[in-house]
């Protein structure tokens, strides 16, 4: 079975400008999670998705949006970017279905995301 | 809220020896804990989880972990490090009471850990 996978793994922008991550989870997993891993904060969660719905949300500004497709895949948004946005950015997915909260959450190998 | 210590940022440890990564969580309920361990650029790559049950767990590639709730601690283990161990490994806890279902995760901030030839 396929990972979870994320496009595209690098990317550069500059202050201001907008951008899109993708993810796609592993099959049949219907959760969605997103982190944002940085030097000085470490790993921080951004948003949380089950069946096209927001679930939970991290202390993130709202230029940074999600959104989760039916078939599980899931964007994220980070608008007016800033050089503090300068991140490694993580998808992460569940199954969600097994009614356990203890299922594992398994890692896409991640967007890195450079603001100039 | 949910908190996850892992007071050494770096380990040093010499190929053959035992290594040990520490970690102490806070929870308000039963915590879920998870060793993650990461490569450079790369993602986070799944090792071994508690749920319930024996407090010992084994995990991937000869690592275990023993869940201690006196002392609130999870320290991953492992009896003969290999040069390969070498990479960054996370501890996350997911507390049983929080988020309404959420899968969130709580991290500690990394250790290091280098195994020397």
């Amino acid at each position: 079975k396929a990972g979870v996978t994320q496009t595209p793994r690098y990317l550069i922008k500059t202050r201001g400008q907008q951008v899109t991550l993708s993810c796609s989870p592993i099959s049949g997993h219907r959760s969605v999670s997103w982190y944002q891993q940085t030097p000085g904060q470490g790993l921080q969660f951004l948003f949380e998705y089950f069946s096209e719905t927001q679930r939970n949300k991290g202390n993130f500004p709202g230029r940074f949006s999600g959104r989760q497709f039916s078939n599980s895949r899931s964007e994220m948004n980070v608008s007016t970017l800033e050089l503090g946005d300068s991140a490694l950015y993580l998808c992460a997915s569940t199954t969600g279905t097994s009614g356990s909260r203890g299922d594992t959450q398994y890692f896409g190998p991640g967007t890195r995301l450079t603001v100039l | 809220a949910q908190s996850v210590a892992q007071p050494e940022d770096q380990v040093n440890v010499a190929e053959g020896n035992p290594l040990t990564v520490k970690c102490t969580y806070s929870v308000s309920g039963n915590p879920y804990l998870f060793w993650y361990v990461q490569y450079p650029n790369r993602g986070l790559q799944f090792l071994l989880k508690y749920i319930t049950g024996d407090n010992l767990v084994k995990g991937s590639y000869g690592f275990e972990a023993e869940f201690n709730k006196s002392q609130t601690s999870f320290h991953l283990k492992k009896p003969s490090a290999l040069v390969s161990d070498s990479a960054l490994y996370f501890c996350a806890v997911r507390d049983t009471y929080s988020g309404a279902g959420s899968y969130q995760l709580t991290f500690g901030k990394g250790t290091k850990l280098s195994v020397i030839p």
